[in-house]
């Protein structure tokens, strides 16, 4: 699986969107972009995932670029309890294979 | 659907004793994995299981270490005997492991053990 880079922490004001970078520029075509996050003393919660294009769902949005060695996880109203270590994983799927998980960013949402 | 569910949520316990950790996949998932978090390693697998079957277990530290999956809903990790560095937050996960890029995994909430 491709190596990942992230920020080791981000600020971001309550009701702001928090736009959370991962670069993964040695990802291969057929590897996914997936991002879990873990709140403190919780298990790890899957987010969202992506191949190529945008993709959206009730938690947040995905922003891959075009050539696929970055993408930015994008929480369009971070409240309090967004606040979480995000981990961006890149992964091939198809078959059950483990997560490794990177040290991720610290997201913290200042009221 | 109640997700993974795991028990005990905290286990504390003397060294040299038996532990066991119990998991209860998502209903139709056929893949489960074991994962150990610590501050000093991370997250880091033990073992993952393919319809009950013991996949890769290259992860489990040693043989005081053992997991078993006798059914599709239920999976066991025991420590026998226990020491005082293997306090940690075990986490069990599963999926539906399919072809189709969506094998995501769903974490359950972890069993904190603590081995004095």
């Amino acid at each position: 699986d491709a190596k990942t880079t992230q920020p080791p922490s981000m600020d971001c004001a309550e009701g702001r969107a928090a736009n959370l970078p991962c670069n993964h520029s040695t990802i291969s075509g057929n590897e996914y972009v997936y991002w879990y996050r873990q709140i403190h003393s919780q298990g790890p919660q899957y987010i969202i995932h992506g191949l190529k294009n945008n993709e959206t769902n009730e938690m947040a949005s995905l922003i891959i670029t075009e050539d696929r060695k970055s993408s930015t996880l994008i929480l369009p109203h971070a409240t309090l309890r967004d606040t979480a270590v995000y981990y961006c994983i890149v992964r091939r799927s198809g078959s059950a294979r483990q997560l490794t998980f990177g040290s991720g960013t610290q997201l913290t949402v200042l009221p | 659907d109640a997700g993974v569910i795991q028990s005990p949520r905290h286990e504390v316990t003397e060294m040299g004793q038996e532990v066991t950790l119990r998991c209860k996949p998502i209903s139709g998932h056929n893949s489960l994995f074991w994962y150990r978090q610590t501050m000093m390693r991370g997250l880091e697998l033990l073992i993952y299981f393919n319809n009950n079957v013991p996949i890769d277990d290259s992860g489990m530290p040693e043989d005081r270490f053992s997991a078993k999956m006798p059914n599709a809903s239920f999976s066991t990790l025991k420590i026998q005997p226990s020491e005082p560095r293997d306090s940690a937050v075990y986490f069990c996960a599963s999926s539906s492991g399919g072809l189709a890029g969506t094998d995501t995994q769903y974490f359950g909430p972890g069993t904190r053990l603590t081995v004095l």
